[in-house]
């Protein structure tokens, strides 16, 4: 199993570009998020989806859009990109658990986007 | 509404030393609580939970009901122990972790 992966690794944009960073998980996860770290700030929830064709906001929304159209992937789209959005893009997953186990999240590697 | 603190930024120690990273929520039912650890430029990876009542690489916590804690404990650091530290909290009848804004640990040789 790969587990959460999320592409590109690393990314440089200028202001105004737009990009999209996928997640594809092949842990069969109803749960997907996206969240991002900044120094200082922690991990911040910006969108998440509790099942396929479903989305919601999280914490931090402004500037992102999101998509869930197949189960195992999950979208995260920066329409027209600004300096505030420079930050590591980490996209998760977990399981609905029954009896409140196997809830933990299982993250991917982490985007790296720079926005110049 | 659900909140997780981390009241230290950065947590300093010598190896050998006994470390305890700090994690206090806000949380009115039963949570289920975490630790995630982050190596560097590594993804987050979970460390323990408080359900499981285990202990991973020397760390143990333990919740705190009364005190609404969950902190993290070792009782002899090693280096290959730096990292970043997130407490984590899912509350009943959502699956969505809260994270605080961890913990950066060092330790020194």
């Amino acid at each position: 199993n790969a587990g959460v992966t999320q592409t590109p690794k690393f990314r440089v944009l200028k202001t105004g570009q737009s990009m999209t960073l996928l997640c594809a998980q092949d842990m069969n996860h109803e749960y997907m998020y996206w969240y991002r770290q900044d120094p200082g700030m922690g991990l911040r929830l910006i969108h998440y989806s509790v099942g396929e064709g479903t989305t919601a906001k999280g914490e931090v929304p402004d500037g992102y859009n999101v998509s869930r159209l197949k189960k195992q992937n999950f979208l995260l789209g920066l329409e027209s990109a600004a300096p505030s959005q420079t930050s590591v893009y980490f996209c998760a997953s977990s399981y609905r658990g029954i009896r409140r186990m196997n809830t933990e999240a299982f993250f991917g590697q982490g985007t790296r986007l720079t926005v110049v | 509404a659900q909140r997780v603190t981390q009241p230290e930024k950065l947590l300093s120690v010598f190896k050998g030393a006994p470390v305890e990273l700090k994690c206090n929520y806000s949380y009115s039912g039963s949570p289920e609580l975490f630790w995630y650890v982050q190596y560097s430029r590594q993804r987050l990876q979970l460390l323990l939970r408080h359900i499981s009542r285990e202990s991973i690489k020397g760390f143990t916590a333990d919740l705190n009901k009364g005190e609404t804690s969950f902190h993290l404990k070792k009782p002899f650091a090693q280096e290959e122990d730096s990292a970043m530290y997130y407490c984590a909290l899912i509350s009943g009848g959502s699956y969505i972790p809260t994270f605080g804004r961890g913990t950066s640990l060092i330790v020194h040789p």
